[in-house]
């Protein structure tokens, strides 16, 4: 099993309410990724890192924010949650070329806004 | 646009039987493509990796089969077992970026019963 935990593994939370996620990783990784998955939908990628103080938006529009002040450790914040930010968040990593080298994908965050 | 279409999108069958997931593509350029078997809340976890010259890949009872000219990808599953009830992702990965972006279809949802 992969080297990269998030925690909480499932939060319920109220409207308004910030809530940051996190992702750490033991593997040494320098690349790191959010992603959004809806069930029976595919993975969606909304921020990746290529490593320390490098955060970059994926294809999904989201509004959450990233930092990796850390290479093993890339949390993800959501100011003011929203019913519509209710889904599943994913964070993997990988060595450098993701093309080459296999994503890690941590356990997931099961998150519903109430 | 890059796509990766699955099917079937479930599927039941009993414990002993063989079953077949198919993957088609249109993902360009092509790099490599990946079977990812994901448990129900949990992350994906990679199971074969396939590029271009590669037609057949065994790991255990799964075997991936790649025809890169037809752009159609296939996940074999021998003699299943209650523990292969997971959703099934096909990842396809392109070259033409440095990140190197992964495309993932919506997955298969296989059912294995007694």
């Amino acid at each position: 099993e992969a080297d990269i935990y998030q925690t909480p593994r499932y939060l319920v939370i109220g409207t308004g309410k910030k809530i940051t996620l996190e992702c750490s990783q033991t593997m040494g990784h320098d690349k790191m990724y959010w992603y959004q998955q809806d069930p029976g939908m595919e993975l969606h990628l909304i921020h990746y890192s290529y490593g320390v103080n490098s955060t970059e938006k994926g294809d999904l529009s989201s509004e959450s924010t990233v930092s990796r002040i850390r290479t093993e450790h890339f949390p993800l914040t959501l100011e003011s949650a929203r019913p519509s930010h209710t889904s599943q968040y994913l964070c993997a990593s990988s060595e450098l070329d993701s093309r080459s080298y296999e994503q890690y994908f941590g356990p997931g965050t099961r998150l519903t806004v109430t | 646009k890059n796509q990766v279409e699955q099917s079937p999108q479930s599927l039941i069958i009993l414990e002993g039987k063989n079953c077949t997931l198919q993957c088609n593509y249109t993902v360009s350029p092509f790099s490599n493509l990946r079977w990812y078997k994901q448990d129900t809340g949990r992350g994906p976890v990679s199971l074969t990796i396939m590029t271009f010259s590669e037609n057949t890949k065994s790991n255990g009872r799964y075997t991936a089969t790649l025809d890169a000219d037809t752009k159609q990808s296939s996940l074999h599953i021998t003699a299943s077992q209650l523990s292969d009830s997971a959703s099934y992702i096909c990842v396809v990965s392109d070259r033409g970026s440095t990140l190197g972006r992964l495309y993932f279809g919506r997955g298969t949802q296989l059912t294995v019963w007694p």
